[in-house]
């Protein structure tokens, strides 16, 4: 299984990009990057996902690096209410879909 | 639409008493997914039904916990003899299908307290 590596914590200036890294060097062909976040006492909220290309949403931008042994969530404009848990999840069989720890971003006024 | 409703919402029980924790994917979701969060842990698989079967229980923390789903859409979590360390929020998941590709929408979870 491809395991994520995030940090756990960052800062953020409100209207200013944010950009979480993630690292996962062991990532296989067939497996995608998946973005989840979790603001405190909700459940987990689809962000974004992608194989190789870059993706966009109306949420964020995902840049997978050529590699693919990492990945950047990108939130172009970060609000007060993008405050939340980012989790990086790499996996193509859910029996083993594991969230890990995430990186708490918080964005500050 | 509805979204993936879970009950109750908060449960407390005493250690060892039995409890059951339900899930109601949104209509037409095949796949069904079982997860909990323990405090300031990160979000731990538990089990996934594809349909009414689930293949592979070996994510399930020990055998005192079961799930079973029927007729294609509920789906109850059961823990036996529960203990303190079960203490977490369950949240439950649901997709269109069980493919990597597919978006997981989650509920809102189910906050069990063991005494």
């Amino acid at each position: 299984d491809a395991k994520t590596t995030q940090p756990p914590s960052m800062d953020c200036a409100e209207g200013r990009a944010a950009n979480l890294p993630c690292n996962h060097s062991t990532i296989s062909g067939n497996e995608y990057v998946y973005w989840y976040r979790q603001i405190h006492s909700q459940g987990p909220q689809y962000i974004i996902h992608g194989l190789k290309n870059n993706e966009t949403n109306e949420m964020a931008s995902l840049i997978i690096t050529e590699d693919r042994k990492s990945s950047t969530l990108i939130l172009p404009h970060a609000t007060l209410r993008d405050t939340a848990v980012y989790y990086c999840i790499v996996e193509n069989n859910f029996n083993k879909f594991y969230f890990g720890s995430g990186t708490k971003l918080n964005v500050k006024p | 639409g509805a979204g993936v409703s879970q009950s109750p919402s908060n449960k407390v029980t005493e250690k060892g008493k039995d409890v059951e924790l339900r899930c109601d994917p949104i209509s037409g979701h095949t796949a069904l997914y079982w997860y909990r969060q323990s405090l300031g842990q990160g979000l731990e698989f538990l089990i996934y039904f594809q349909g009414n079967s689930a293949p592979d229980k070996s994510g399930l923390p020990s055998d005192r916990f079961s799930a079973e789903r029927t007729g294609g859409s509920v789906s109850t979590l059961t823990i036996q003899r529960t203990q303190q360390e079960d203490s977490a929020v369950y949240l439950c998941a649901s997709s269109l299908d069980y493919q990597s590709t597919d978006t997981q929408y989650f509920g809102p979870g189910t906050r069990l307290t063991v005494l």
